[in-house]
Order: structure tokens, then sequence, then C-alpha cells
């Protein structure tokens, strides 16, 4: 069974300019996270989708970060425009619902300079 | 508030030693679950165990032993005869409805190292 798919792995942009990220979360699975993930951080939640609808999305800077799920599957998390401070992996995941435990992607590492 | 703390910022083990993991979690919630993830130089989380607030047996699996106390609130994690390969992150991670939507709260992480 194929796992959590993200892309790009590695994105290096300028400041000021637009990026954006894509998930294809496991087959079958209605819930989809996108968590931000410091260095030497714990990752933290940016917005959590059940089917194509956002449950939670408290922590999402929304006036330059934007997510989709389109027909309850795939993802895509854009930001614009960049901050230095975006510099980040930014993480998919996906699971079956409340209390189940989540499966990872390899994370996209995003440079900002 | 849901809140979980890994006060290991990092551990060096030799190889065969024995090593445990702190976690020691906060939250107002009856029901709960609680999670274990590595994360190796990959970068990848992958999942290890998942336990519910209402099962405190211990469970082991190969190498790996989680011992669950709700007494105290932690979560704590054994690897018995460590590996190189086992040179990661682990983060242990608390959900329950307190954080909203059942969302993953995370600790910080403990970077273990193990030398041959």
């Amino acid at each position: 069974e194929a796992g959590v798919v993200q892309s790009p792995r590695y994105k290096i942009i300028e400041k000021k300019q637009p990026v954006a990220f894509w998930c294809n979360p496991i087959s079958g699975h209605n819930t989809l996270y996108w968590y931000l993930q410091n260095l030497g951080q714990g990752p933290e939640l940016l917005i959590r989708y059940e089917n194509e609808e956002a449950v939670d999305d408290s922590q999402l800077p929304k006036d330059r970060f934007s997510a989709e799920r389109l027909k309850g599957v795939d993802s895509t998390l854009k930001i614009q425009p960049a901050e230095l401070g975006d510099s980040a992996v930014y993480l998919c995941a996906s699971g079956q619902g409340r209390g189940t435990e989540a499966f990872f992607g390899q994370g996209t590492r995003l440079t900002v300079v | 508030a849901q809140k979980v703390t890994q006060a290991q910022t990092e551990i060096s083990v030799v190889e065969k030693e024995d090593v445990t993991l702190d976690c020691v979690y906060e939250t107002r919630d009856t029901t709960y679950y609680l999670f274990w993830y590595k994360q190796p130089p990959s970068g990848e989380l992958v999942f290890l165990i998942r336990r519910n607030s209402f099962d405190e047996q211990n469970e082991i699996s190969g190498r790996y032993s989680w011992n669950f106390q709700k007494s105290t609130s932690s979560f704590n994690f054994t690897i018995t005869a460590s590996q190189v390969v086992d040179s990661a992150v682990y983060f242990c991670a608390l959900s329950g409805p307190a954080s909203g939507t059942y969302k993953y709260i995370f600790g910080t992480g403990t970077r273990l190292k193990v030398l041959a």
C-alpha cells in the first residue's frame, strides 16, 4: 500500500514569491492534516480536513496561507507571499478519523531566501 | 489545556544499552489517545504505537516496550538492546476532544544517538 506522497521534497524560493505544496493521502483516509515543523521542534497543526471540509484551521495564517482539498482526496497548501520565517518542513498526514493514528509523508523542506 | 512534555532533549547511549524515553502529558479529557512516532534523518514521521486512555496495559513489540501510567500522566518508551538504526528523534503525541478536533499535540522530541 502506497504511503502519503508529498511533492516537492525541497523548495528554495525568494521572499515575496508564491509557493505551493501538494499531498496525496493514503487511499481511503478521510482525514488529512497539514503540519509545520520548525527545526528542533515537534510538528504543529496548520489545518485539518475531514473529507472536503476544513474542520480546524485555527492556526493557519490566513493572510498568506491557503489550502484546499478538492474531492476529498489530494490537497494543496499555498503560501503567498512567502516570508523568511516560513522556512520550515511542511508535513502532510492522513488518517481514518478521531483517535486513530496518522501516517505522515516525507515532508517538503522550504527555504525562503 | 493539552500539553506534552519530553524533558530529555538528547540522549546518547552505546549500542546494546537499554534506554527509556520519557513522556508526560496534560489533558482534561477522560478519553484520549497517546502516540509515539520515530523521525529518522530522512524526515518522515513513522508511527510506532497508539494507546487509548482506557487501556493501561503495557505493550511490548520486539525490542520496544511502552509503559502507560495514568496516575503519573506518563507514557514512557523503552528500547532494549539499542542498535545504531534506532538513532532518530522520537516524538510523543496526544490527541483528544479538548484539543478541538482531535488534532495531535506533539512534544518537542527526544534525539536518541546510539553509538557503535
